[in-house]
């Protein structure tokens, strides 16, 4: 069982709405991550955090904006969807210090964008 | 930039058949390699890693994987597979390529795995 939480776990729109993907872990990792997935395809990095009050662009431009302003909660907000913005996107987080420690992931979120 | 290759984009095997994904990355240097596997409507989840030492890694359930560094390879290997090992499996790869540090791990298009009974 997964100790990192994305809600919704589904979610279907109108182009133009503001969103808001959420993700909390309770482990107390200080390393969290936004990953972009479409299917048959890599995973890419469009955001992460070392911690409190720090956020990073990751490989993949993205339109979405992030906020760390408590350890456990990673939120990730488009503020004008469009279709093009139809993907799965995935949290994760990590031991911050602990060499090449491994991601722990949620469940997802699989945004339609119509 | 670092690349990750998985050459099976979907692989069919029957119950007790051998198993073996290929997994190759681009960059020579000092590297970190991990196998993730995504059961159906589960969350991603690590299967094995290795970081150094012994090349042949063993991980959850039966797997395996063998660092191969004159290859740039680290296949995923399973002697006999289960109707349970149907899964989604991603090779990921992380070294100075990559960001030095595992926030910027580069992942693979992953591999499809059905397991018929």
């Amino acid at each position: 069982e997964a100790d990192i939480y994305q809600t919704p776990r589904y979610l279907v729109i109108g182009t133009g709405k503001k969103i808001t993907l959420e993700c909390s872990q309770t482990m107390g990792h200080d390393k969290m991550y936004w990953y972009q997935q479409d299917p048959g395809m890599e995973l890419h990095l469009i955001h992460y955090s070392y911690g409190v009050n720090s956020t990073e662009k990751g490989d993949l431009s993205s339109e979405s904006t992030v906020s760390r302003i408590r350890t456990e909660h990673f939120p990730l907000t488009l503020e004008s969807a469009r279709p093009s913005h139809t993907s799965q996107y995935l949290c994760a987080s990590s031991e911050l210090g602990q060499l090449n420690s491994p991601l722990h992931f949620g469940n997802g979120t699989r945004l339609t964008v119509t | 930039a670092q690349s990750v290759s998985q050459h099976n984009h979907h692989v069919i095997l029957s119950e007790a058949a051998s198993l073996e994904l290929g997994c190759n990355y681009s960059y020579g240097g000092t590297v970190n390699l991990f196998w993730y596997v995504q059961y159906p409507g589960q969350h991603l989840q690590l299967l094995l890693k290795y970081f150094s030492g012994d090349p042949l890694v063993k991980g959850i359930k039966g797997f395996e994987a063998e660092f191969i560094k004159s290859k740039f390879s680290f296949n995923l290997r399973k002697p006999s597979v289960q109707w349970s090992d149907t899964a989604e499996y991603f090779c990921a790869v992380n070294g100075p390529g990559s960001g030095g540090s595992n926030y910027k791990l580069t992942f693979g298009k992953g591999t499809l795995l059905t397991v018929n009974p």
